[in-house]
């Protein structure tokens, strides 16, 4: 089975500043991973993912991560945050084969950007 | 591309009612998936369906079932609900091809009182 650990539940930051939001997993198989960014009432969208290939995965408004196989972390990063970069964000992974589209979700990282 | 459609966006029921959510996979996606999400538990998946059959089902109790139609649009059918139940109910749907992400909807909130 996998599972997704998101060590940090709330991150509070000020605009501007750098973010790191942390992921690591655990699987016996190779996985894809996925970070989505959830907004108040909202579903959930993709900022990046990693399939294969280059370990720094650039995605969408700024985000970037970095897949570290060695140390089972996805970890995600922003050089500058905006206050509209609050938001609550998943780590997934999905099974390379066999798992069909069934993603395991990590509890989420609440990020809280202040002026 | 129109993307992924959730109906109702809410609705609040009874306990022991029963409740029916339906999605509209994004077109020519055949592969949809259903996720709970609660403050205690977090996203939890429930069942993948692709071309009408359940390929994948979380460990959810048999008060949870689904189903998908022919032109891939999908029902969740929760039965004798619990205060338990509710939750935000997501759906995602994807292409199915080894790159592929999912796409999810905005998801129904269902509030059980």
């Amino acid at each position: 089975a996998q599972s997704v650990t998101q060590l940090d539940s709330q991150v509070p930051v000020f605009e501007e500043a750098p973010v790191e939001l942390r992921c690591n997993y655990s699987s016996s198989v190779s996985v894809y991973l996925f970070w989505y960014v959830q907004y108040p009432n909202q579903g959930l969208q993709l900022l990046l993912k990693y399939l294969s290939g280059s370990t720094l995965v650039k995605g969408i408004n700024g985000f970037e991560a970095e897949f570290n196989k060695s140390q089972t972390s996805f970890h995600l990063r922003k050089p500058s945050v905006h206050i509209s970069d609050t938001a609550e964000y998943f780590c997934a992974v999905r099974i390379l084969t066999g798992g069909g589209n069934k993603l395991t979700f990590g509890t989420g990282t609440q990020l809280k950007v202040e002026l | 591309k129109a993307g992924v459609t959730q109906t109702p966006r809410y609705l609040i029921k009874t306990r022991g009612q029963q409740v029916t959510l339906s999605c509209s996979p994004i077109s020519g996606h055949r592969s949809v998936s259903w996720y709970q999400q609660t403050p205690g538990q977090g996203l939890q998946f429930l069942f993948e369906y692709f071309s009408e059959t359940q390929r994948n089902k979380g460990n959810f109790p048999g008060r949870f079932s689904g189903r998908q139609f022919s032109n891939s649009r999908s029902e969740m059918n929760v039965s004798t609900l619990e205060l338990g139940d509710s939750a935000l109910y997501l759906c995602a749907s994807s292409a199915d091809t080894p790159n592929t992400e999912a796409f999810f909807g905005q998801g129904t909130r269902l509030t059980v009182v």
